[in-house]
C-alpha cells in the first residue's frame, strides 16, 4: 500500500485566496483525521471522520475552515479565505477499524503570504 | 482531558540505551498510553502503546509505572535514525465503551538528539 497520500505537498498562496488540501487514506481504513502543526502550538487535531461522517470538529479554528469526506477514499480540508496565521503543516492520518494506531501522510506545507 | 508532561529535549549517544520519560498524573483508568515519533520533515509514526503492563515490540519497549502516573519509552540501542521528536499521548476515552472516540491528546514531545 502507498500509505496516506496528501496533495499538494507544498502550497503558497496569498491572503484571501481559497486553499484546498486533499487526502487519500489507506484503503480499508475507516477513520480519517486532519491535523495542523505549527512551532508555537504543536500538533492540533482539527477534525476526524468515521465512515465518512464527521465525529468531532471541535478543533476547527473558525468558520473559514471546512472539511468534507464524500467517500471512503477521499477527503478535503478547505480554508476560505486564507490568512497568514493559517500557515502551517497540515497532516492527514487514517486508522484501521478497531485500532487506535494512526498512519500519517507526509503533510502539506501551507504558506499564506 | 488528561495531559502529559515530557522534557523538551534529550541527548544520547549512538548505540546506547535511551529512556524517554513521560508524566501523566491525571490519567484515568481507561486511558491508553501511546508513543509516536516524528522524524524531520515527516509525519508522526506509531511506536508503541499500552494500558497497564509493560510492552515490547521491534522498535522499543514501554515501561508503565504501577500507579500509571508515568511511563518510559526505552530505545535499547539508539541509532542516528532515532533522532526525532517523541510524543507521549493519552487516548481519551470518556467511558468504558469508547464507541467511535479515537481522539488522541498530543503534547509538545521530547526532541531526541543522537550523537555519533
Amino acid at each position: 500500500d502507498a500509505g496516506v497520500i496528501q496533495s499538494p505537498r507544498h502550497e503558497v498562496t496569498e491572503m484571501g485566496q481559497e486553499v484546498t488540501l486533499r487526502c487519500k487514506p489507506i484503503s480499508g481504513h475507516d477513520y480519517l483525521f486532519w491535523y495542523r502543526q505549527t512551532m508555537m502550538r504543536g500538533l492540533e487535531l482539527l477534525i476526524y471522520f468515521n465512515n465518512n461522517v464527521p465525529i468531532d470538529d471541535s478543533g476547527m479554528p473558525e468558520d473559514r475552515f471546512s472539511a468534507k469526506m464524500p467517500n471512503a477514499s477521499f477527503s478535503t480540508l478547505k480554508i476560505q479565505p486564507s490568512e497568514p496565521r493559517d500557515s502551517a503543516v497540515y497532516f492527514c492520518a487514517s486508522s484501521l477499524p478497531g485500532t487506535d494506531t494512526q498512519y500519517f501522510g507526509p503533510g502539506t506545507r501551507l504558506t499564506v503570504l | 482531558d488528561a495531559k502529559t508532561t515530557q522534557p523538551n529535549s534529550m541527548e544520547s549517544n549512538e548505540e546506547e540505551p535511551v529512556h524517554l520519560p513521560c508524566n501523566h498524573s491525571t490519567i484515568s483508568g481507561t486511558d491508553y498510553i501511546h508513543w509516536y515519533r516524528q522524524l524531520p520533515s515527516q509525519g508522526p509514526e506509531y511506536v508503541i502503546h499500552g494500558l497497564t503492563s509493560n510492552v515490547n515490540n521491534r522498535m522499543a519497549s514501554l515501561a508503565i509505572a504501577e500507579d500509571r502516573k508515568s511511563s518510559t519509552l526505552i530505545l535499547h540501542r539508539a541509532t542516528l535514525r532515532d533522532a526525532a521528536v517523541y510524543y507521549c499521548i493519552l487516548r481519551h476515552t470518556p467511558g468504558y465503551n469508547a464507541g467511535n472516540n479515537r481522539k488522541l491528546i498530543w503534547g509538545l514531545g521530547t526532541s531526541l538528539a543522537v550523537n555519533p
